[in-house]
Order: C-alpha cells, then structure tokens, then sequence
C-alpha cells in the first residue's frame, strides 16, 4: 500500500526553466511533509517541508505548495541549474507516528543545458 | 559539527552471515531512525529509537533483525543469517525532535549491504 505516490519517475527541464515536481498522499493522518534530494551512493538530503496547517513554503529557489483537500504537495524550483539533477523524494509524517517519514518512489530531475 | 555517520559504508556478506551496521546521530541528536532502500523504490521506515529504547519497530522485519542505542556509543542495526533479499541500501537518520513533534530528519550517506 503505497502511501505516498510520485508517479513521474522522471522529468527532464531545460537550466533556467522551472521544475515542478509532484507528490500525492493517501493517508489523511499526514501533517507534514517533506522534500529530500538524493545523489548516487549519497543519504537523502532535506531541502523544504511544509506543516498541514499552511498551503505554501518558500525557501530561495524551492517552492512547496500543500493542497489538502487534493492530497496533493508539489516542489518548484525556480530557475532550475545544472546541479539541482538528482532523485527527489516526497515524505510524510502522520501526528502521533514520533516522526517516522514515509517516502515516495522518487523522482529523477534532469536538469539539461 | 560532524552530520549523522554511518560504518561500513559498503559491507558484502555470504549468505547466513551477520550484519552489524552502525550509526552515530548528530551531535545533539537523540533520536535515531532506520530506513532501508531496495533498488529501484523509495525508503521505507524499520525502526525508531531513542538512546536505550525501541519506541517504534513498526517497520522491522519479525526474524534476524533487531536494533539497539545504547547508552554509550552508536546505534547498532544487526541482520542475523542473511539472504540475498537482505541487499539493500541502509540509511540512519538523526533528529533533535523526535516524539516532541514533525520536523526534518537528518540522513547519514548509508551502508550498502550486498549478500552474496
């Protein structure tokens, strides 16, 4: 039971463009979620999360918007550079759940010149 | 200030072996997380610990795995005869929060275990 869906494996966007990235969720338990970047033989890195309680979090070029009634969150990063290529994870923690985080598949951004 | 730490970084064993996989949390961290990724899918919770207890097995297999945090020293995941499903990427995560509420978890770069 997959919790928490990426369903794009892949997405490719020119340097400069915006790179939006997308997540859905089942579990209406979730109150905060969370975006990783992970590099090639490299522990996930956290980037932006957003509590339940708002819909948009902003941090420099990385965007998160929270769409509750959808399940939906999504990652914009603007503009995108040659070195934000990596597999990006959704996660998810539930209230209650001390903070275990519960990921997606992944999604690996190409970032192309 | 030194992040989350993980030894061996790879680790190979034959099959009926066991695996000790350690980790040390952040300085200031007193909660450790276990996750465990197979090839081509997204991390998946073990286990949560704080130091000298088990607050969330949840995710641990039933057989041949176990976890400890001890009082000194780092945390400890033990895989007890393992089989070639057992291959997968190992990741620890440290947080200062834990069950006092949400935030990020900080990732060690992970032990790859390869069973042969």
């Amino acid at each position: 039971d997959q919790q928490v869906k990426q369903n794009s494996p892949s997405l490719s966007v020119q340097e400069g463009r915006i790179s939006i990235l997308n997540c859905d969720y089942t579990n209406s338990m979730f109150d905060y979620f969370l975006w990783y970047k992970k590099y090639p033989a490299e522990g996930p890195t956290f980037l932006i999360s957003i509590s339940s309680i708002k819909d948009k979090n902003e941090d420099g070029r990385f965007t998160v918007f929270l769409n509750k009634s959808a399940k939906h969150l999504s990652l914009h990063i603007v503009p995108s550079q040659p070195g934000d290529s990596a597999v990006y994870f959704c996660a998810a923690s539930a209230v209650g759940t001390a903070s275990k985080l519960t990921f997606g598949t992944g999604t690996r951004l190409q970032v192309t010149l | 200030n030194a992040g989350v730490m993980q030894n061996p970084r790879h680790l190979v064993r034959r099959r009926g072996q066991e695996a000790r996989l350690r980790c040390s949390p952040m300085k200031g961290h007193s909660h450790v997380y276990w996750y465990r990724q197979l090839p081509e899918e997204g991390l998946k919770f073990m286990v949560y610990l704080q130091k000298e207890n088990i607050i969330d097995e949840s995710g641990m297999p039933k057989e041949r795995f176990s976890a400890e945090f001890p009082k000194e020293g780092p945390s400890i995941l033990r895989i007890q005869q393992v089989v070639r499903g057992d291959s997968a990427a190992y990741f620890c995560a440290s947080s200062p929060l834990g069950l006092a509420g949400a935030g990020e978890q900080y990732f060690g770069p992970g032990t790859r275990l390869t069973v042969t």
